[in-house]
């Protein structure tokens, strides 16, 4: 069966330093990978996609994410953060295959940016 | 401006009723999708739907139901069946490729008391 995990609850990080939320998978066959952001009491927003090719993907407000095969990671990074980050950041697999936008989400990592 | 509009935005029912959340979306998508949202769970799918008058179970569709007669619409009612309905509830849509970016409404807030 596919999944995600995110093994952090919460990520702290003071405003200009780096970041990365944390995100491991286990699917059988190829991966399909997905970051989504949520502010508070409104919908998710998406950030980027991984399917196939460069292990960097690049994605909306200067996120960008690394898969790594071998350790089955799509960590979230962003060079320096801002305090407009703070939010909930969602990684998510695709489920199953065929032409679908099923997706099966980690539980979810709360980012908090200090100023 | 083109997306997905969800209402009502906060909803309060008594226990033993049926509610219904409405879910219109102007992007020309085929695909719709429901999303229930509990802390400290992310998103488990409900129901999708990829084509009109067509719609498959999700992970977690027991106590609910959904229609999809028009393209734009995808309706989600929660039965008095559902044992814990008090949940954010999600709508999103896409279109149809195998792996579509989805495009979330704002959500709905419900409540049984």
């Amino acid at each position: 069966a596919q999944s995600v995990a995110q093994p952090e609850d919460q990520v702290n990080v003071a405003e200009g330093n780096p970041l990365t939320v944390k995100c491991t998978y286990s699917v059988s066959g190829n991966p399909y990978l997905f970051w989504y952001v949520q502010y508070p009491n409104r919908g998710l927003q998406f950030l980027l996609k991984y399917i196939t090719g460069d292990n960097l993907v690049k994605g909306s407000y200067g996120f960008e994410a690394e898969f790594n095969k071998s350790q089955t990671s799509f960590h979230l990074k962003k060079p320096s953060a801002l305090v407009s980050d703070s939010a909930l950041y969602f990684c998510a697999v695709r489920d199953g295959s065929g032409n679908t936008g099923k997706l099966i989400f980690g539980q979810g990592t709360t980012l908090q940016v200090k100023p | 401006d083109g997306g997905i509009t969800q209402s009502p935005k906060y909803l309060f029912r008594k226990e033993g009723q049926n509610v219904t959340l409405s879910c219109e979306q102007n992007l020309n998508h085929d695909a719709m999708y429901w999303y229930r949202q509990d802390p400290g769970q992310g998103l488990r799918l409900i129901y999708y739907s990829q084509i009109v008058n067509d719609f498959q179970k999700g992970d977690i569709a027991e106590g609910y139901s959904v229609s999809r007669e028009k393209k734009e619409s995808f309706p989600l009612t929660v039965t008095s069946a559902q044992k814990n309905p008090t949940a954010f509830y999600l709508c999103a849509s896409s279109i149809v490729e195998s792996t579509p970016r989805l495009f979330f409404g704002e959500g709905s807030r419900l409540t049984v008391l």
